[in-house]
């Protein structure tokens, strides 16, 4: 069945180095979503691209953070360099936006955790 | 800033009560939106309420959206072990941009 996929599951790093997070959205969804989630702060928006085109990445940290779509089957997130209060898990999600009314279902991946030291 | 606060944070209860948690907020959304999250997994939706006191049913839970559109309840009777996780609520707000509250942690003792 569709589902969205998150690769790595796991990473862990030592500060400075550069991560890349990847994403498969589910084929046919025309909006990707990059969140962050830990216990202080909840699930946090980073990114959003609706038909690859970034709509909003007002949530990121431009200095570090990267988000980018290079074709409708993989999203990526890049951080450069790490910190170690990068650490958390990061979702991607996947969905279709309707013309009106209210939102589509956002589809989760099952996240990557990082872990910077 | 549109935010949403979630109450309780945490709560814990014995298999078979009832319970109630909350999503507030003191902004206007032109929906919102459950969802519950287990460990090691993303979230996944429960239930879109768009329309002012709306109520929705899912078997043991009801979700009503407030009449101002500006809260949501979540209501389980007769809670199972299966329904330990985290509840979200998220709100489409400005711009269509969702917004998630940081849950409600749930833990249902058999």
């Amino acid at each position: 069945d569709a589902r969205v996929t998150q690769t790595p599951r796991h990473k862990v790093t030592e500060m400075g180095q550069e991560v890349t997070m990847r994403c498969q959205p589910i084929l046919g969804h025309n909006t990707v979503f990059w969140y962050r989630q830990t216990m202080m702060q909840g699930l946090e928006l980073l990114a959003y691209f609706r038909n690859r085109a970034p709509l909003d990445d007002s949530g990121m940290p431009k200095d570090r953070f990267s988000a980018e779509m290079p074709d409708a089957t993989l999203a990526t997130l890049k951080i450069q360099p790490s910190e170690p209060r990068d650490s958390a898990v990061y979702f991607c999600a996947s969905g279709l936006v309707r013309s009106s009314g209210a939102p589509g279902e956002q589809f989760f991946g099952p996240g990557t955790r990082l872990t910077v030291l | 800033t549109q935010l949403l606060e979630q109450s309780p944070q945490f709560l814990s209860i014995q298999e078979g009560e009832n319970l109630t948690v909350y999503c507030n907020s003191s902004s206007v959304f032109s929906s919102l939106q459950w969802y519950r999250q287990e460990p090691g997994e993303g979230p996944v939706l429960l239930v879109t309420v768009v329309t002012g006191g709306e109520v929705k049913k899912l078997k043991r839970l009801t979700f009503q959206f407030g009449d101002a559109r500006k809260d949501s309840s979540l209501h389980i009777t007769a809670a199972q072990p299966g329904d330990t996780g985290l509840y979200l609520c998220a709100g489409a707000g400005r711009d269509d941009k969702i917004i998630f509250g940081k849950g409600t942690r749930l833990h249902i003792l058999p």
